[in-house]
């Protein structure tokens, strides 16, 4: 069965700071791999997704995600945060071919402040 | 817009009842997925729905159902609710194979007292 670790569970940065949260999965095969984002009083919503091909993968809101395959890894970046990027954000991981059974991770509350 | 409605919003049981929850998948989905996210917890995956039958479930005991129906809305229900059932519910659905985009619902929060 696969995991997912994410290793910071709150973050607080100014704004203009840069961003880098961790998360490393455990699964034998091929991975597909994601970024959720969950603002405050609203539902989860993707911000990036790995499927296969070019490593380094863009999201939506200028945020970024790179799949280290050799450390099972898949950090999400953003160079410059704002307030608006508040939130908590999920890593999740699916086996490729298979059906859509996510394992999310624990989750990472981002507060920006002003 | 999610495209995944959900209902109701919030709830409130006692121990011991029994709850149903609600899903509308978005349209053109035909894969309904259920999750429980606890307080300061990650979503954890409950079971799995596709042509009306389960197709994989999670680490959750017999007393969590389901259905889905032939428009492919579904329904989780849970019985004999413990206090650990509260939690936020959340339905998601995608279409196809492992890789398409799941889309999440708001949730149904429920707390049990």
């Amino acid at each position: 069965a696969q995991s997912v670790s994410q290793h910071n569970h709150h973050v607080i940065l100014s704004e203009a700071a840069s961003l880098e949260l961790g998360c490393n999965y455990s699964y034998g095969g091929t991975v597909n791999l994601f970024w959720y984002v969950q603002y405050p009083g609203q539902h989860l919503q993707l911000l990036l997704k790995y499927f296969s091909g070019d490593p380094l993968v863009k999201g939506i809101k200028g945020f970024e995600a790179e799949f280290i395959k050799s450390k099972f890894s898949f950090n999400l970046r953003k160079p410059s945060v704002q307030w608006s990027d508040t939130a908590e954000y999920f890593c999740a991981v699916n086996p490729s071919g298979g059906y859509q059974k996510v394992t999310f991770g624990i989750g990472t509350k981002l507060q920006v402040i002003p | 817009d999610a495209g995944v409605t959900q209902s109701p919003t919030h709830l409130i049981k006692t121990r011991g009842q029994q709850v149903t929850l609600r899903c509308s998948p978005k349209s053109g989905h035909d894969t309904v997925s259920w999750y429980q996210q606890a307080l300061g917890q990650g979503p954890q995956f409950i079971f799995q729905y596709y042509e009306e039958e389960e197709r994989q479930r999670g680490n959750f005991p017999d007393r969590f159902s389901g259905h889905q129906f032939p428009n492919y809305s579904s329904e989780l229900n849970v019985n004999a609710l413990l206090l650990g059932d509260s939690a936020l519910y959340l339905c998601a659905s995608s279409s196809g194979q492992s890789g398409n985009t799941i889309y999440f619902g708001e949730g149904s929060w429920l707390t049990v007292v």
